[in-house]
């Protein structure tokens, strides 16, 4: 399979605990985006980076909220002292940005339960 | 039908028929309009895009229609089959801001 994957699929944990998702762009692909959707909503933007630097946050990202993408390959992203409010799915997409082709393609995202 | 509020908009239609998901979007300096189909428990899977300076772009099975002077996006589907039945969002961007805002989406329920 050569599209996005994302790691883990499913994690539930516990109010106040720190947690890190992962995500593996389409090779070779130059941004990765990580977006937030929330029950019955639309994805929301948090954050994007063009190959190691992050261009842009969101307000959504407040500072419990990391993101880095070291190798301008895969991307992590850090809760730290999660709450309830931010149970919800974390969607990676990743694009080739040359040409004028700017189609983002998502990964299957991470399900998070915070307890 | 539809159902307002926390509920997404619904539209059921009959396997075979053909279906039109609309979708009103909020910035006019938008140029770069794209369809994702999201099926429970997956991600967003792109189905077709469009740029401004079009008004109709067809794909297979699928055509997307744009107008500009009203803000609208629509999404026809033909000839439905049970596998078409998602939620399916409409996401909007400009050039060169690269973040994309989705609308509330749309769940399709294909009656076999």
């Amino acid at each position: 399979d050569t599209g996005v994957s994302q790691d883990p699929r499913h994690k539930i944990t516990k109010r106040g605990q720190n947690v890190t998702f992962r995500c593996d762009p389409i090779s070779e692909h130059n941004r990765l985006y990580w977006y937030r959707q929330t029950l019955g909503q639309g994805p929301e933007f948090l954050t994007y980076f063009q190959n190691e630097a992050q261009l842009e946050k969101s307000r959504l990202l407040s500072d419990r909220f990391s993101a880095e993408r070291p190798k301008g390959s895969f991307s992590t992203l850090e809760i730290q002292r999660t709450e309830q409010g931010d149970s919800a799915m974390y969607l990676c997409a990743s694009s080739l940005v040359t040409g004028g082709d700017e189609t983002q393609y998502f990964g299957p995202g991470t399900r998070l339960l915070v307890l | 039908g539809e159902s307002v509020g926390l509920h997404l908009p619904t539209l059921s239609v009959q396997e075979g028929d053909n279906s039109i998901i609309n979708c009103a979007y909020s910035n006019s300096a938008s140029d770069y309009f794209i369809w994702y189909k999201q099926e429970s428990g997956k991600g967003p899977q792109f189905i077709i895009d469009i740029r401004s300076n079009m008004d109709k772009r067809q794909g297979q099975r699928v055509t997307v229609l744009l107008n500009k002077t009203v803000k609208h996006l629509s999404l026809q589907i033909a000839a439905t089959q049970p596998g078409d039945s998602a939620v399916y969002f409409c996401a909007e961007t400009d050039f060169g801001n690269e973040k994309l805002t989705f609308g509330t989406g749309t769940r399709l329920t294909i009656i076999p």
